[in-house]
């Protein structure tokens, strides 16, 4: 099966510009989340959908970030203003979300912004 | 809140050579599962590992073992006869067992493998 998709691989802006980045989870999973990754720390959860809905968005900064998950699909994530503190990784994952599921959820390779 | 701690920021072993990982956890939750993740320079996260803490038995999975102390909320990950390819960041991860389980992550070790 296709795994977890996202673009762009890198972006880099100027404080205060937009961007957005996207996600496809893998087919039939019903989880999708956003971790935010800074350099030399552990993923940090910024966003969790149920499908369409949001389960957990308690540590989105929502005053500049924003996503969402149309359809109950594929999802983005958005920041508007950037900051030069939002200069990391952001991670895209998926999860079966289903009765009985292992609680594994699976990656994509990650969106790298740079914030100058 | 739940929390997950990994002291050792950056270990180092030679190939072939046994290493072992730490991580501590701190939930009130009795049933929940725990992971380690491997995060190469490529950057995307892969599965390792998993336990789940209702099963007494410590989880292998080929050269991978780990030790599971519920009572004293430790969680460490052992590598046997290492290899190049183990060079990476190793996450340790706990959720709660439901249909909406989201990952609580440490803040990582770094592994290097040397000739």
């Amino acid at each position: 099966e296709a795994g977890v998709a996202q673009s762009p691989r890198y972006k880099i802006i100027e404080k205060r510009q937009s961007v957005a980045f996207w996600c496809n989870p893998i087919s039939g999973h019903a989880t999708l989340y956003w971790y935010q990754q800074i350099l030399g720390q552990g993923p940090k959860l910024l966003i969790q959908f149920q499908n369409n809905g949001v389960v957990d968005d308690s540590q989105l900064p929502k005053d500049r970030f924003s996503a969402e998950r149309l359809k109950g699909v594929d999802s983005t994530l958005k920041i508007q203003p950037a900051k030069l503190e939002d200069s990391a990784v952001y991670l895209c994952a998926s999860g079966r979300g289903v009765r009985g599921n292992t609680g594994e959820l699976f990656f994509g390779e990650g969106s790298r912004l740079t914030v100058l | 809140a739940q929390t997950v701690t990994q002291s050792q920021p950056e270990m180092s072993v030679q190939e072939a050579e046994t290493v072992t990982l730490s991580c501590t956890y701190d939930t009130s939750e009795s049933d929940y599962y725990l992971f380690w993740y491997k995060q190469p320079p490529s950057r995307q996260m892969i599965l390792v590992i998993r336990q789940e803490a209702y099963k007494q038995q410590n989880a292998t999975e080929n050269r991978f073992s780990v030790n599971f102390q519920k009572a004293a909320k430790s969680f460490s990950l052992k590598i046997s006869d290492s290899q190049l390819g183990d060079a990476a960041m190793y996450f340790c991860a706990y959720s709660f067992t439901g249909t909406a389980s989201k990952l609580t992550f440490g803040t990582g070790t770094r592994l290097q493998v040397t000739l």
